[in-house]
């Protein structure tokens, strides 16, 4: 069982490029995210969805965009990357996106924009 | 705004004790909840309080006051391997996790 598993491990880009960063669990679960994490912040919430079709947008939803065709993969793309996009992104889904929820994380993707 | 302090940083000795302070300002609580992260790597799941009260998990303990808006985590008979960042988050009235910045915890030997 790989649980949640993120592509590619890392990657640098120059700015203005288009980027998509791949997220697949295998636990078949509902609720899906997308997280960045800087040094010294929080995970801040860029996108989530709570089931497949569906998908809004978290805290920080600028400059990304999400689709959710299906239950298993949840793509964030990038359409023109900028340095302030750096960032290490993480992939976390959860059975229901419930009050009770727990959400499992992937390995992370550490991006660099030049 | 929402809220969610922690310490940067602490220090601890192996083998012994370590509260970890999380205070938090939320619109709305449904809950809250302690991850480690060592790293380089991915957040993993330690406890999840939503009533006020201890809940023990092994070495691991997770207190909640939701009139205090304050929970602690506390690691008792400290490893090394114990090692890493400790994130506090908080389920808001959307059922968004709200993030602190992680407390860094350093262990000597």
């Amino acid at each position: 069982i790989a649980g949640i598993t993120q592509a590619p491990t890392s990657q640098i880009l120059a700015a203005g490029r288009r980027m998509t960063l791949r997220c697949t669990q295998d636990m078949r679960h509902n609720a899906m995210y997308w997280y960045r994490q800087d040094l010294g912040l929080g995970l801040r919430l860029i996108h989530y969805s709570n089931t497949a079709g569906t998908t809004g947008k978290g805290e920080v939803p600028d400059g990304y965009s999400v689709s959710r065709a299906n239950t298993d993969d949840f793509p964030l793309t990038l359409a023109s990357a900028v340095p302030s996009q750096t960032s290490v992104y993480f992939c976390a889904s959860s059975s229901t996106g419930g009050s009770t929820d727990t959400q499992y994380f992937g390995p992370g993707t550490r991006l660099t924009v030049l | 705004g929402q809220n969610i302090d922690q310490p940067t940083e602490m220090t601890a000795t192996e083998g012994a004790i370590v509260q970890i302070n999380c205070t938090y300002q939320t619109s709305g609580f449904n809950g809250l909840f302690w991850y480690q992260q060592h790293a380089g790597e991915a957040p993993t799941f330690l406890s999840y309080n939503v009533l006020d009260g201890l809940e023990e998990k092994g070495r691991f303990s997770s207190f909640l006051s939701r009139s205090k808006g304050y929970s602690y985590l506390l690691l008792k008979e400290l490893q090394m391997k114990d090692s890493a960042s400790y994130l506090c988050a908080v389920r808001d009235s959307n059922y968004q996790l709200i993030w602190g910045a992680g407390t860094k915890l350093i262990i000597k030997p």
